[in-house]
């Protein structure tokens, strides 16, 4: 079956240290895009992706890093820089116009 | 780019219709409005697409009127288990697509 794959589900870190969520999808998708959720929140742009070896700042990109080096990855790794970096976070791609197509999320606390 | 701005909750009982509205006033010509639905926990799902008039499937019928600046979502017959948060969101030809601060559903009993 085709789908956004993130992993892990759960995610425990320190505060201090770097750590990186991982977003695979298999749909052929160009796009596709980071999203940060607070507790009864509505979702926040962190990053996005048109093609491969490029990508644009969203509303909240401070404290946060992505790659594309690869149609299929894009991985977002949360810096010690981001102040609070507890949240769920959500991947998900898209082909042209079409509807989002969203992973099940990482759920991330930092202590 | 098109800002949204929905209820922030509707409260609703089973076997009732429930419109929920979101209004785009900024909407450009190119752009399609899309709905989703979160549960806790899980990423959105994708309820239904327009461009104009009204388009319906097998869960939910989507009004758009001429002018485009706002959309109504319609779930006939709602369950306990529409319980949802829901999204409408103006999908534009630009890559950054932004979700406002979608409508809390609740149905009782």
């Amino acid at each position: 079956d085709g789908g956004i794959t993130q992993s892990p589900k759960y995610l425990f870190r320190k505060e201090g240290q770097n750590v990186t969520l991982s977003c695979e999808q298999n749909l052929n998708h160009d796009a596709m895009y980071w999203y940060r959720q607070d507790p009864g929140q509505g979702l926040r742009l962190i990053y996005y992706s048109q093609i491969v070896n490029d990508f644009q700042k969203g509303d909240i990109a401070e404290g946060y890093s992505v790659s594309r080096e690869k149609k299929e990855s894009f991985p977002l790794t949360v810096t010690s820089a981001q102040k609070n970096p507890t949240a769920f976070y959500l991947c998900a791609s898209r082909r042209d116009n079409s509807p989002l197509h969203f992973g099940n999320g990482t759920r991330l606390t930092v202590t | 780019l098109a800002k949204t701005t929905q209820p922030i909750s509707m409260d609703s009982y089973e076997g009732q219709e429930v419109n929920i509205t979101c209004s785009h006033n900024n909407i450009a010509t190119n752009d399609y409005i899309t709905w989703y639905q979160q549960f806790p926990s899980q990423g959105p799902r994708f309820i239904i697409q327009g461009y104009k008039t009204k388009v319906t499937n097998e869960v939910a019928s989507l009004f758009i009127p001429a002018d485009r600046k706002s959309s109504t979502l319609s779930l006939p017959r709602v369950s306990l288990s529409d319980t949802a948060v829901y999204y409408c969101l103006v999908n534009t030809g630009f890559q950054k697509l932004v979700f406002g601060t979608g409508t809390r559903l609740l149905v009782s009993p």
